[in-house]
């Protein structure tokens, strides 16, 4: 199975400040199609999973342009560019290139 | 609005069954390709079972931990999906969910509970 490692674990940032998140898979997630299926979700406290950005670096709907992903074959980065409180959860990285689709580990995004 | 919602979960002891329904609405419940995600008390995201489309003949696939216990179906005239859990382990302990969309669309998940 694809291993995603992500960093950090946890990041304490204050308000207004960005974040940067990592995450690692160990093999190239570029599919058959060419395509790069590559998710990074958000999961509030209490809250199930919300996905922001798929496909590397497309936005859902709805998601503010604070948020942007980036990356390629196996290195892949979530940032932030102004933290707001309600970013505040544990972001998962996500990839649905090969099977069985696979998780990162968390990061847990704390104010400081 | 789009909605999945989970039922069916509870307490269970160990080698017993259980099976987890997932309702949906506010989407083509008949293209899409249906999945079982569960987290575990440690909030690891394990993806467990997929059941393709009609045109896919309903193909599934399952990850190595349940296959041949856990059997994951589908009735489009109901928009649902099922879980069949089957000899389950204290390991199976955690929150289901089901998602669709290439994760885009989450339930509010059920949670199992494999104690004795």
């Amino acid at each position: 199975d694809v291993v995603m490692t992500q960093t950090p674990v946890s990041l304490s940032v204050a308000i207004g400040q960005p974040a940067s998140i990592s995450c690692k898979s160990s093999q190239s997630l570029v599919g058959t199609s060419g395509k790069t299926y590559l998710n990074w979700l958000l999961q509030r406290p209490g809250q199930s999973p919300k996905r922001l950005i798929y496909l590397v670096s497309k936005l859902d709907s709805g998601i503010p342009d604070r948020f942007s992903g980036s990356g390629s074959e196996t290195d892949f980065t979530l940032k932030i560019s102004r933290v707001e409180a309600d970013d505040l959860g544990v972001y998962y990285c996500l990839q649905g290139t090969h099977f069985p689709n696979t998780f990162g580990a968390g990061t847990k995004l704390e104010l400081k | 609005e789009v909605q999945l919602v989970e039922t069916g979960g509870g307490l269970v002891q160990p080698g017993k069954s259980l099976k987890l329904t997932c309702a949906t609405s506010g989407f083509t419940f008949s293209t899409a390709w249906m999945h079982w995600v569960r987290q575990s008390p440690e909030k690891r995201l394990e993806w467990i079972a997929r059941i393709k489309d009609k045109s896919n003949n309903y193909a599934t696939d399952y990850v190595e931990s349940v296959k041949g216990r856990f059997t994951i179906s589908r009735d489009d005239s109901k928009s649902s999906v099922y879980l069949q859990m089957n000899s389950l382990k204290e390991e199976d302990t955690a929150t289901y969910y089901c998602t669709a969309y290439s994760s885009l669309y989450w339930g509010q998940g059920t949670l199992v509970t494999v104690s004795s």
